[in-house]
């Protein structure tokens, strides 16, 4: 069964960047996985920030980008915010009406 | 505005049974695929179910293939997961999601969830 990798945590300083990784257990992360990602804070509904790999989703702030990074997707925050505090999940599309969510990333802004 | 509520969470015995419901608005809804999503408490998404927009494809992880059935009533504009056979496993805030499918794929607008709680 196929996993999708996530880094558990990763702290960033505020005003600094960012960059959460998305892989596979086996294999590469490319477009073809059509990788989206969502923020989530305690007690909240998911927020859709990325989607197709670098699109970012209506309303949400330039600072976040999506790229492919070698072998995964990446979400990169540039000059982070506290409010950017926060669990991040990516999503692969595995075709045939499957996706699949990473474990996520809980980011600490200190 | 797009919005998605669900309703139908409760407390429910091992073995048993629970259909949950997402009404929404604010959006074409038979035009567009639908999923459902949960969250385990203190652990992370996961996906469960998806439906296509005519209802005429439905799709399951496989945590709970032929357990949960996923249907909708365009008419009503509503989304339905019954849950047969639940385990103590399934306890989890359940999301639906409107779901964006045919490249690109992903979920763009979300519920506030039910809590499903699975314990004798």
């Amino acid at each position: 069964q196929t996993v999708v990798t996530q880094e558990p945590s990763f702290s960033v300083s505020p005003g600094g960047t960012v960059t959460l990784t998305c892989g596979l257990s086996s294999g590469s992360v490319s477009t073809d996985y059509y990788p989206s990602w969502y923020q989530q804070t305690p007690g909240q509904a998911p927020r859709t920030l990325i989607y197709s790999t670098n699109t970012r989703s209506s309303g949400v702030p330039d600072r976040f980008s999506g790229s492919i990074l070698g072998n995964k997707a990446a979400l990169t925050i540039t000059g982070a915010q506290a409010d950017d505090e926060s669990d991040y999940y990516c999503v692969l599309y595995m075709g045939s009406g499957i996706s699949v969510f990473g474990g996520g990333t809980k980011l600490t802004v200190l | 505005e797009v919005q998605l509520l669900e309703s139908g969470g409760g407390l429910v015995q091992p073995g048993g049974s629970l259909r949950l419901s997402c009404a929404v608005s604010g959006f074409t809804f038979s035009s567009y695929a639908m999923s459902w999503v949960r969250q385990a408490p203190g652990k992370g998404l996961e996906w469960v179910s998806g439906i296509s927009a005519s209802g005429g494809s439905t799709y399951y992880a496989d945590s709970v293939r032929g357990r949960f059935t996923i249907s909708r009533d365009n008419g009503k504009k509503t989304l339905y997961l019954q849950m047969n056979s639940l385990r103590a496993e399934d306890t989890a805030v359940y999301y639906c999601a409107k779901w964006v499918v045919g490249r690109p794929f992903y979920f763009d607008y979300w519920g506030q969830g039910t809590l499903v709680t699975v314990s004798s």
